[in-house]
């Protein structure tokens, strides 16, 4: 199986602030890297696909980078609804494991 | 519009059955993969299992497997799963999401999920 590694579990960022998560894969995914974002109650969120493209209408301040191993989801300017969990899910493979998530949380 | 709709979670004891129904409707359903998803309480999101559009392929997560069965029913635009031998372990909301045809397999659309509790 391919273990995904999310980086950090949780953070605590100010609305306006530029926040990076980090998800690196045991072995190379190519580019088969998906980030989603869960609000407790909710169905997840498909935000980006193929490790750097935004679904369509998820806003331009997410955007995702990487390839291989190693994955990057960036949130330009943090709003109050972008409070949530995060997670990175590789569809290289069956299993098509999530990584563990990061908790944002307003500091 | 893309729905999904679970139903059939409840509480159950440990070594009972389950079975989740997920009514899918404003996409051609039987042209997509789908799959269950679960969160159990305080963890992450964890697949459960995959299956075809056509039915012939299926794909389970190792815990679950010779236990839960995914299956469809392309008329009935639905998708089901049969969870047996139940554990606590398996105490989760269980969501039905739809993997996109794009080739990039993410899960594009999701319910808002059924809560399966097994407890004695």
């Amino acid at each position: 199986d391919i273990q995904m590694t999310q980086s950090p579990s949780s953070l605590s960022a100010s609305l306006g602030d530029r926040v990076t998560i980090t998800c690196r894969a045991s072995q190379s995914i190519n580019n088969r890297l998906n980030w989603y974002q869960h609000k407790p109650g909710k169905a997840p969120k498909l935000l980006i696909t193929a490790a750097s493209t935004l679904q369509s209408g998820v806003p331009s301040k997410f955007s995702g980078s990487g390839s291989g191993t190693d994955f990057t989801l960036t949130i330009s300017s943090l709003q109050p609804e972008d409070f949530a969990t995060y997670y990175c899910q590789q569809s290289y493979i069956t299993p098509p494991l999530f990584g563990q998530g990061t908790k944002v949380e307003i500091k | 519009e893309v729905q999904l709709v679970e139903s059939g979670g409840g509480l159950v004891q440990p070594g009972g059955s389950l079975r989740l129904s997920c009514a899918a409707s404003g996409f051609t359903f039987s042209s997509y993969w789908m799959n269950w998803v679960r969160q159990a309480p305080g963890k992450g999101l964890e697949w459960v299992a995959s299956i075809r559009q056509d039915g012939g392929e299926k794909y389970y997560e190792d815990s679950v497997k010779g236990r839960f069965t995914i299956s469809r029913d392309n008329a009935r635009n639905a998708l089901y799963l049969q969870m047996n031998s139940l554990r606590v372990e398996d105490t989760a909301v269980y969501y039905c999401a739809r993997i996109d045809n794009s080739g990039h397999y993410g899960r594009d659309y999701w319910g808002q999920g059924t809560l399966v509790t097994v407890s004695s």
